[in-house]
């Protein structure tokens, strides 16, 4: 199957600093990409679809100030929590289309303190 | 639109057979099945794209009704390893999946 790489896996941060995380196919082109937040005992839920070379899409509820995507190339996506508060903590997982099947990085557990 | 999961948590022994199931109220193109483990990223199952089809890997298998608005997930004599948190992600065409509650499985010696 096709290869998700994310980076890191976990972060701990202070309140009001910036933090990315990075979302690479490795083994495919991604004209697409999908950041998916997940609480503790919850679902995944879709934040934003990144698209390469343009602006990402944002679902209702989201704020594309604090939650910025940047999908530069056709390998990488990356989602950086602006002015992290606690609240932000979560875990983060991006995810790619091949071959009709959704693949998934492993994730990164943010945690803001 | 969020598919509807049921049932949210099963408690199995080792052997026992499950049933998961995952609702739409509007025809869907395809489920895609996943599991998660604790502190993980959701792992691929499988995908199913037309209405009547089955199909199955070893003693997990699923399906898929005619009118492409129910599928179900069977797992057959259940072992250890098969506890964790099952999603459904449905699709209408070319969107991102979405994803339905999870059911937590425990499987017991």
């Amino acid at each position: 199957g096709a290869v998700v790489s994310q980076h890191p896996s976990w972060v701990i941060c202070k309140s009001g600093t910036s933090v990315k995380i990075e979302c690479r196919s490795l083994d495919f082109q991604a004209t697409t990409m999908f950041w998916y937040r997940q609480f503790p005992k919850q679902s995944l839920m879709l934040m934003a679809t990144s698209n390469e070379g343009s602006k990402a899409t944002y679902e209702q509820g989201v704020e594309k100030d604090k939650f910025l995507i940047n999908h530069a190339s056709l390998t990488l996506s990356t989602l950086t929590v602006t002015s992290a508060h606690p609240e932000d903590s979560s875990f983060y997982i991006c995810s790619a289309r091949a071959q009709g099947k959704a693949f998934f990085g492993q994730g990164t557990r943010l945690t803001v303190v | 639109q969020q598919p509807v999961q049921s049932p949210q948590a099963v408690i199995l022994r080792e052997g026992e057979d499950a049933v998961i199931n995952c609702s739409s109220s509007k025809a869907l193109y395809s489920v895609h099945w996943y599991r998660q483990k604790h502190g993980e990223a959701p792992v691929f199952l499988m995908i199913l794209l037309k209405g009547g089809e089955q199909k199955g890997h070893e003693k997990i298998s699923a399906s898929f009704n005619e009118k492409k608005q129910q599928s179900s997930l069977y797992l057959t004599a259940s072992q250890l390893s098969y506890s964790g948190t099952y999603f459904c992600g449905t699709e209408w065409g070319n969107t991102p999946l979405v994803f339905g509650k999870g059911t937590r499985l425990s499987v017991i010696a």
